[in-house]
């Protein structure tokens, strides 16, 4: 089966410390990985994509993402976080058809 | 450029009614696809159109339909509601249907079946 999995519900960390959230994809699905933000009563905002080239990719507002293959993971990663960073972050994977295979989510709060 | 455009934003129904949500697509994008957000599924794959043509569908029962007409424009119609079908429902629209292609997401219906 296909699927992407997010290892951390809820993480919690102080304004203007690093964070990390942590997505692992099965070897199965995904050429492609995205990540995704929904701040409340919203839709899905695109930070960033891996589609091929270079491992590291860097998004919108900070964010920064590493894809690595041999440990099928596609963590994301912000340097230094602000009290706006507080919302839901999704990691996806698309394969050669259309549909995305979400993660569960991890509820980030910035804490001031 | 506008957005993806879903309507209504709020909807209330009772058990037993059927409801049709919209989702306008970005100006010349042609490729819908609708998911369904619940706090206990997550983010899941209700179907997808391209050219008037449903091209993938997720598993979901037969009640949950839709379809696209000739200006890319969305539709998705749930039948004899049950209350787990509450959840929000968001629209993505694509310029094609390939994975490669950036999608982008509409605010989403917030349905309530009560």
């Amino acid at each position: 089966a296909q699927s992407v999995t997010q290892l951390d519900s809820q993480v919690p960390v102080f304004e203007e410390a690093p964070v990390e959230l942590r997505c692992n994809y099965s070897s199965s699905v995904s050429v492609y990985l995205f990540w995704y933000v929904q701040y409340p009563n919203q839709g899905l905002q695109l930070l960033l994509k891996y589609l091929s080239g270079s491992t590291l990719v860097k998004g919108i507002n900070g964010f920064e993402a590493e894809f690595n293959k041999s440990q099928t993971s596609f963590h994301l990663r912000k340097p230094s976080v602000h009290i706006s960073d507080t919302a839901e972050y999704f990691c996806a994977g698309r394969n050669t058809g259309n549909q995305f295979y979400f993660g569960t989510g991890t509820s980030l709060t910035v804490i001031p | 450029k506008a957005g993806v455009t879903q309507t209504p934003r709020y909807l209330i129904k009772t058990r037993g009614q059927q409801v049709t949500l919209s989702c306008s697509p970005i100006s010349g994008h042609r490729s819908v696809s609708w998911y369904q957000q619940t706090p206990g599924q997550g983010l899941q794959f209700l179907f997808e159109y391209f050219s008037e043509t449903q091209r993938n569908k997720g598993n979901f029962p037969g009640r949950f339909s839709g379809r696209q007409f000739s200006n890319s424009r969305s539709e998705m119609n749930v039948s004899t509601l049950e209350l787990g079908d509450s959840a929000l429902y968001l629209c993505a629209s694509s310029p094609v249907p390939e994975a490669r292609a950036e999608a982008f997401f509409g605010q989403g219906t917030r349905l309530t079946v009560v």
